[in-house]
């Protein structure tokens, strides 16, 4: 069956740290991949999406970046954070605009 | 270009009594149209979707939605809210020509007693 795992499930990092945060895609081959944020009280942003291994589409400039260096695994990464980096962080995956997204479970990052 | 508007922020209602959740949507080609729900710290997961077959849309959980083209219209409703229907839901389109979908800002759903 298919599966999205996404980890940690909570974080607190503190300003100017660094950040990963890994998403992977299990029972099925080349899945699109996004990451989405969600702001306390605000809807879905996406951040990031991804055709391929090595195929990124940034969505809106930001402190951010992503990567995909497997097929199926695709991370989201920060040199230093700032504050407004906390939200809830969602990533998820699709083959086909019939099908919709299926999501993951989401990492809390709070920034202090 | 595809955009989705959902009515109301929060929504409340008494459990027993009917949810009704709205969302329009805007789109130039035939839609795709899906809503999801999403429950505190966690992801969002599909209720229903709407690919161009029946207009009306059976969900899980008892939701339902009827696309209505003539309003670009794609209303979740519930004839009997639950308590554990509290949550947030999200309408989203796509098409047969991309693979984003776009969301709206969603509705939070309150049950009371």
């Amino acid at each position: 069956s298919q599966t999205i795992h996404q980890w940690p499930a909570t974080l607190v990092q503190p300003v100017g740290s660094p950040l990963s945060l890994e998403c992977t895609v299990e029972g099925t081959s080349n899945p699109n991949l996004y990451w989405y944020r969600q702001a306390a009280g605000r809807g879905l942003q996406l951040l990031f999406y991804s055709v391929g291994i090595g195929q990124i589409s940034s969505e809106v400039p930001q402190n951010l970046s992503a990567s995909r260096p497997q097929d199926r695994q695709f991370i989201l990464s920060s040199k230093k954070l700032l504050l407004s980096d906390s939200g809830f962080y969602l990533c998820a995956w699709s083959t086909s605009a019939l099908g919709g997204y299926t999501f993951g479970s989401g990492t809390r990052l709070t920034v202090v | 270009a595809q955009s989705v508007t959902q009515l109301g922020s929060h929504v409340s209602v008494s459990e027993g009594a009917l949810v009704l959740l709205r969302c329009n949507y805007s789109s130039s080609v035939p839609p795709y149209l899906f809503w999801y729900v999403q429950y505190p710290n966690q992801g969002l997961q599909l209720l229903l979707k709407y690919t161009s077959a029946a207009t009306l849309v059976k969900g899980i959980n008892g939701f339902e939605a009827e696309f209505k083209k003539s309003e670009t219209s794609f209303h979740l409703t519930k004839p009997s809210a639950h308590m554990s229907d509290a949550a947030e839901y999200f309408c989203a389109v796509s098409s047969y020509n991309t693979d984003k979908l776009i969301f709206g800002t969603g509705t939070r759903l309150q049950v009371f007693p």
